[in-house]
């Protein structure tokens, strides 16, 4: 299948800095990417849908102020965590997809983020 | 608003035993569904992916199932084994290139 790397795996920042997560497709274009966060023992929840060049839809209760999501070119998105606190540790995970890869979507490895 | 559950919540099962776990949809009309394993602290790996004309796919030893009238699919695993140990993950796509809704997962332990 197809290859999705997201970067970094593991994160601890301090209270108040921004984190930015990488994600990448290495062997297709993705024309589309998503976010999802999951909290342990619960499953994912999608945070943001972005197509390339432009804004990212962004779901219910998700401060786009907050998580801020770039997808500047067709093989990376990115998204920064801004003024990190405690409660925004989570496991973060990218997915992404392309219209020639048809229906499936590949995940990235997700990251793991620790704010103290 | 789609929603997923998945039955049971864990399983754990000696070694060898043919199992089945289950995945229901509130929504009928879907696109596609597809079956994800997580391993610890991972990301999520593709299994099997049905679409909504399909009845069932097969993967080695996995086979997935789906009924969109009665708004569930089913995952067997047969001869299951120690490296299955996983938690499975249903997932339905609303239309093509949308968004997915997953369900919580089924914790699956396989005893040596």
């Amino acid at each position: 299948g197809a290859v999705v790397s997201q970067h970094p795996s593991r994160v601890i920042c301090k209270s108040g800095t921004s984190v930015k997560i990488e994600c990448r497709s290495l062997d297709f274009q993705a024309t589309t990417m998503f976010w999802y966060r999951q909290f342990p023992k619960q499953s994912l929840m999608l945070m943001a849908t972005s197509n390339e060049g432009s804004k990212a839809t962004y779901e219910q209760g998700v401060e786009k102020d907050k998580f801020l999501i770039n997808h500047a070119s067709l093989t990376l998105s990115t998204l920064t965590v801004t003024s990190a606190h405690p409660e925004d540790s989570s496991f973060y995970i990218c997915s992404a997809r392309g219209h020639y890869l048809g229906a499936e979507a590949f995940f990235g490895q997700g990251t793991r983020l620790t704010v103290v | 608003k789609q929603e997923v559950t998945q039955i049971p919540a864990a399983l754990s099962v000696p070694e060898g035993e043919n199992l089945v776990l289950n995945c229901s949809f509130t929504d009928s009309a879907i696109y596609n569904l597809q079956w994800f394993r997580q391993d610890p602290g991972k990301g999520l790996t593709s299994l099997l992916l049905i679409q909504s004309s399909q009845r069932e796919q097969t993967s080695g030893r996995l086979n997935a199932s789906l009924d969109k009238s009665s708004g569930r699919s089913t995952l067997y695993i047969a001869a299951s084994q120690p490296g299955d140990s996983a938690t499975y993950l249903c997932a339905a796509e609303e239309t093509s290139g949308s968004r997915l809704t997953f369900g919580e997962g089924t914790q699956l332990t396989v005893n040596p």
